[in-house]
């Protein structure tokens, strides 16, 4: 059965920080898809970024960069100089190619950045 | 800009009511999903869809029923509420396993039951 672990439940950090998210996923399938949400105090969730299991080349997006490493389960989140609108909940979420796209989250983070 | 809409952003029901918590997404996904959110307990899949008229359980079903009579509509049902139904309701719909841009979810239902 997937899982999906965040053992992280809150994080609090002063402005400029970086400050990474940790993610840790069960899995018994080889192709699988994870995926992290970020959601602000209005409540929607966000689509951050979206990676397959064959791909683990590590990504950039502006301030925001993902770890994916196979060997340890874990596919962790780094903010790079955060500022107080990343303050959100940020959720993983894994989906197995044979449990018909049914998406599994973990408990989510409670980010707080203070200025 | 591609939407998933939520009938209501609030509803407050009593106990005992069968509640319908309709939505619509508008980008011809295959798979629709109704998750709710409780604090410390993240969100968890009620029920899902991947065709028309068909629907898989999730890990909380019960208590709940969907229908899935057209492709751009999913309800959820709560066939007789009771308080600890009382939640945050999202849906979300997207292509097989979230290809093009992920799972999209609509803004949510704030249920309260009295």
């Amino acid at each position: 059965a997937q899982k999906v672990t965040q053992a992280q439940t809150e994080i609090s950090v002063v402005e400029k920080e970086d400050v990474t998210l940790d993610c840790v996923y069960e899995t018994r399938d080889t192709t699988y898809y994870l995926f992290w949400y970020k959601q602000p105090p209005s409540g929607e969730l966000v689509f951050l970024i979206r990676r397959n299991s064959f791909d683990e080349q590590n990504e950039i997006s502006g301030r925001y960069s993902w770890n994916f490493q196979k060997s340890t389960s874990s596919f962790n989140f780094t903010i790079t100089a955060s500022q107080v609108v990343d303050s959100a909940v940020y959720f993983c979420a894994l989906s197995e190619e044979t449990s018909g796209s049914r998406l599994t989250f973990g408990e989510g983070t409670q980010l707080t950045v203070n200025p | 800009d591609v939407k998933v809409t939520q009938s209501s952003r609030y509803l407050v029901k009593r106990t005992g009511e069968k509640v319908f918590l309709e939505c619509v997404q508008d980008m011809d996904h295959e798979n629709m999903f109704w998750y709710r959110q409780d604090p410390g307990l993240g969100l968890r899949l009620i029920y899902f869809s991947y065709d028309v008229k068909m629907k898989e359980k999730g890990d909380i079903p019960e208590g709940y029923s969907v229908s899935r009579e057209k492709k751009e509509r999913f309800s959820l049902i709560l066939e007789s509420a009771s308080t600890n139904q009382t939640s945050m309701y999202l849906c979300a719909s997207s292509f097989p396993h979230g290809q093009n841009y992920g799972y999209t979810f609509g803004s949510g239902t704030r249920l309260t039951v009295v």
